[in-house]
């Protein structure tokens, strides 16, 4: 089983939709949690870090579910710009071990 | 602000070369990764540095990797002998690493540098 589960899609939706990614780890002492976004031949950067709490940056919002080990991305009002690749990272433990998810492809079209 | 600097940015050569990449980290960042991408497996570490010293090589796939960080503003990874398998984007980035754990800040955001696009032929 891999550390770091996605569904790789592709995510095909129109403008404007509402879109929602899952993600799944293994290692339960996992502490820390991210989205990042890939664009097609460039380098990953980071979107945005998900909390216990749950958090939201402006269209995007990130969940954290610790019991069941799984941790979602919204993206609302999805636009042009928003199609790449998102990447769910898991810090496997105190320090610097991120392990990447194969990631999910959206697509958006007009 | 300069990023994560990266060369070469493509690199073709043939089976049984020597191959080095060559990473600048952003100064003041304490921490450098090596990963590789592939579409069959994904974004892979292969070797992390911390304050220059090499602190996680399990991710190296074999003894023809090798990896070393003289000195905090640069690292190079070096494939010998390169083979075709070894085709990949080798991305390195860097960090940041603060000693508490306990705010909630992305202490540890990794940021990376456009990579090397490698072909082995």
């Amino acid at each position: 089983r891999k550390e770091v589960e996605q569904d790789p899609g592709p995510f095909n939706v129109p403008e404007g939709a509402t879109v929602a990614f899952n993600c799944t780890y293994s290692n339960s002492a996992s502490q820390s949690f991210f989205w990042y976004r890939q664009d097609c031949r460039k380098e990953p950067k980071l979107l945005m870090s998900v909390y216990s709490s749950g958090n939201e940056d402006g269209r995007f919002t990130a969940q954290l579910n610790r019991a069941s080990q799984y941790i979602s991305l919204l993206i609302r009002d999805s636009k042009l710009s928003d199609s790449a690749t998102y990447l769910c990272v898991v810090n496997k433990e105190y320090g610097n071990k991120l392990v990447f998810g194969a990631g999910t492809i959206l697509r958006v079209k007009s | 602000d300069a990023g994560v600097i990266q060369s070469p940015r493509h690199e073709v050569t043939e089976m049984g070369q020597e191959v080095t990449l060559r990473c600048k980290p952003i100064s003041g960042h304490n921490s450098l990764f090596w990963y590789r991408q592939t579409m069959m497996r994904g974004l892979e570490l292969l070797i992390y540095f911390n304050n220059n010293v090499p602190i996680d090589d399990s991710g190296m796939p074999e003894d023809r990797f090798s990896a070393k960080m003289p000195n905090a503003s640069f690292s190079t990874l070096k494939i010998q002998p390169s083979e075709p398998r070894d085709s990949a984007v080798y991305f390195c980035a860097s960090s940041l690493t603060l000693a508490s754990v306990t705010n909630r800040r992305s202490y540890n955001e990794q940021f990376f540098g456009p990579g090397t696009r490698l072909t082995v032929l």
